[in-house]
């Protein structure tokens, strides 16, 4: 089956800062990512995500790469904001495939 | 911007006792998912349900699970009888078209089952 995981269960970062959160999977037949945002009592909320024909991915302050030789998915953020802090996850899909499969998330601590 | 609503907000039920959770999908979607987040871990896929019927399941959505799009708007998903290890946050999500489409969730119903 798949796994996903991320380095990393907590970052704390300096308002201001960039954030780097990272994501690992194992399956190669994986060939979309997506980066969900969950703020406490909330739904995931659908950030940016990346095909796997692509290498890299620009959208506002957000920017995901993929390195699909060592299997390895991340989000960086730009300026980082208080608004910024919540769990963020990996998600993977597959042509073919009806379901996500999700990292186990990273929780983002923006200090002020 | 549309988005997926759930009810109720929280849910709490005896054990033993039947629970209907609805969803409310962007309307002019065509696939529909519910997935479960247990306090503190990661979002699990339960179902996807595609042209009135069920696409594909996980080990999770056993026989004691059930999901319904009773008319062109609602989504359901029917746990017949409930166990302690059945709470947990339910999403239901929703995608436009086949093929790489971000699925866009809802805000939960948080089931307590005591």
């Amino acid at each position: 089956g798949e796994s996903v995981g991320l380095h990393l269960p907590t970052l704390s970062v300096q308002e201001g800062d960039n954030s780097i959160i990272n994501c690992a999977y194992s399956n190669s037949a994986s060939d979309y990512f997506i980066w969900y945002k969950q703020e406490s009592g909330k739904g995931p909320q659908f950030i940016i995500d990346i095909r796997s024909n692509m290498d890299k991915r620009q959208g506002q302050r957000v920017t995901v790469l993929l390195n699909k030789t060592v299997k390895h998915l991340s989000l960086q953020i730009a300026a980082t904001q208080p608004g910024d802090s919540a769990v963020y996850f990996c998600a993977l899909d597959q042509t073919g495939a009806n379901n996500l499969f999700f990292g186990t998330g990273t929780r983002l601590t923006v200090i002020p | 911007e549309p988005e997926v609503t759930q009810t109720p907000s929280h849910q709490v039920t005896q054990m033993g006792q039947e629970v209907i959770l609805r969803c409310v999908p962007i309307s002019n979607h065509l696939y529909f998912y519910w997935y479960r987040q247990i306090l503190g871990q990661k979002v699990e896929f339960l179902v996807s349900f595609y042209n009135n019927e069920i696409s594909e399941k996980s080990e999770i959505f056993d026989d004691q699970f059930s999901v319904e799009r009773p008319d062109g708007s609602n989504f359901t998903l029917k746990i017949r009888s409930t166990k302690l290890e059945d709470s947990a946050m339910y999403f239901c999500a929703s995608k436009g078209i086949i093929g790489n489409q971000p699925q866009h969730f809802g805000d939960g119903t948080r089931l307590s089952i005591l």
